[in-house]
């Protein structure tokens, strides 16, 4: 089946840094990406919408100068966090849409991001 | 490898009760959640469970058996509104979610 994969799994950073994830559909194309983040037992709560190609969609709330997202390719978007603080701390999920049928939605297996 | 299995669809009749099943075979468990998610939008929380047993929140109930690798939905007194996609997702031992496929229910009057 289809598979979304995010990079990195863990990681630790410290206040001011920023860190990049990467969100790759691995054996189909996605026009669509989705950013979640999910603090615990939560929903999730849908970031921005990316489309290949184009400026992402930023949900009300989500800061754009400090989720910075770039989707270069049908297989890869990635999610800057800017200028971290521990308050960003949390658990950031992507979700891709495949281009062609059948328009599934997969989800990666998460980025937890810790903020020191 | 991990797997998360869950039927592909199903379908009830408004008023009824169904059960939405879940297992899972994953590298070490921390949690199984389960999100409700309609379409175009995000997954809803509805539940997590980590210790064995029967969790209720009004008409939504989840059940979870770690040692059969196992957990269902159970959705009381259905309605419309409860026609969507029914996810179960397992924290594994790194703290990664393993998400099953989905399970589309359908809502029949």
């Amino acid at each position: 089946g289809a598979v979304v994969s995010q990079h990195p799994s863990r990681v630790i950073c410290k206040s001011g840094t920023s860190v990049k994830i990467e969100c790759r559909s691995l054996d189909f194309q996605a026009t669509t990406m989705f950013w979640y983040r999910q603090f615990p037992k939560q929903s999730l709560m849908l970031m921005a919408t990316s489309n290949e190609g184009s400026k992402a969609t930023y949900e009300q709330g989500v800061e754009k100068d400090k989720f910075l997202i770039n989707h270069a390719s049908l297989t890869l978007s990635t999610l800057t966090v800017t200028s971290a603080h521990p308050e960003d701390s949390s658990f950031y999920i992507c979700s891709a849409i495949s281009s062609g049928e059948p328009y599934e939605q997969y989800f990666g297996p998460g980025t937890r991001l810790t903020v020191t | 490898g991990q797997n998360i299995d869950q039927p592909t669809e199903m379908t009830a009749t408004e008023g009824a009760i169904v059960q939405i099943n879940c297992t899972y075979q994953t590298s070490g468990f921390n949690g199984l959640f389960w999100y409700q998610q309609h379409a175009g939008e995000a997954p809803t929380f509805l539940s997590y469970n980590v210790l064995d047993g029967l969790e209720e929140k009004g008409r939504f109930s989840s059940f979870l058996s770690r040692s059969k690798g196992y957990s269902y939905l159970l959705l009381k007194e259905l309605q419309m509104k409860d026609s969507a996609s029914y996810l179960c997702a397992v924290v594994d031992s790194n703290y990664q979610l393993i998400w099953g496929a989905g399970t589309k229910l359908i809502i029949k009057p």
